[in-house]
């Protein structure tokens, strides 16, 4: 049973334009969810959060927004850089037990 | 720096031999835990260990042993009972209590 899903494997985006990626979980007790982001051959590294008494948390080009009453979160990045092309993986925290992940989002952004 | 460490970057193995993946912190946390990524799949949950000489088995064990003798050590071996063991290992940690992990660099082994 995947809770924390990522239907979307990959997105293709043009460079200085907003890339979106979505993320949907199916429990509602979940608290807090995080983004993280991968490069290949590298571990995860923690990009911006989001407690689930806010709709929104923003740091420079990235804004999480989180929707509960949909079960939706999504990570916008404005404007996309070519550095920005990687996996990005959203998780969820249900108080102090481990992380579920989703599947991942593979970013492309073109030139 | 405090941080995590994963050895060896690359590990080949032929099949039918155990082999054991290293992680190491200093990040002075209580918890620790072990992922495999494979194409498509994501993160999965191989083991965790939220305290010295205690660990639970995540969502894909069958194959794979863990000892947390120390609070900075967390290794994993890769049995020979393994189906599929030719994967990208991840090792991470946190503060149990504290949201978010800090993760190792990665191990790929390769099975041949």
């Amino acid at each position: 049973d995947q809770q924390v899903k990522q239907n979307s494997p990959s997105l293709s985006v043009q460079e200085g334009r907003i890339s979106i990626l979505n993320c949907d979980y199916t429990n509602s007790m979940f608290d807090y969810f995080l983004w993280y982001k991968k490069y290949p051959a590298e571990g995860p590294t923690f990009l911006i959060s989001i407690s689930s008494i806010k709709d929104k948390n923003e740091d420079g080009r990235f804004t999480v927004f989180l929707n509960k009453s949909a079960k939706h979160l999504s990570l916008h990045i404005v404007p996309s850089q070519p550095g920005d092309s990687a996996v990005y993986f959203c998780a969820a925290a249900l108080g102090a037990q481990k992380l579920v992940f989703g599947q991942g989002t593979r970013l492309t952004i073109n030139p | 720096d405090g941080g995590i460490t994963q050895s060896p970057k690359y590990l080949f193995r032929k099949e039918g031999q155990n082999v054991t993946l290293s992680c190491e912190q200093n990040l002075n946390h209580d918890a620790m835990y072990w992922y495999r990524q494979d194409p498509g799949q994501g993160l999965r949950l191989i083991y965790y260990s939220q305290i010295v000489n205690d660990f639970q088995k995540g969502d894909i064990a069958e194959g794979y042993s863990v000892s947390r003798e120390k609070k900075e050590s967390f290794p994993l071996t890769v049995t020979s009972a393994q189906k599929n063991p030719t994967a990208f290992y991840l090792c991470a940690s946190s503060i149990p209590g504290r949201k978010g992990y800090t993760f190792g660099s990665g191990t790929r082994l390769t099975v041949v």
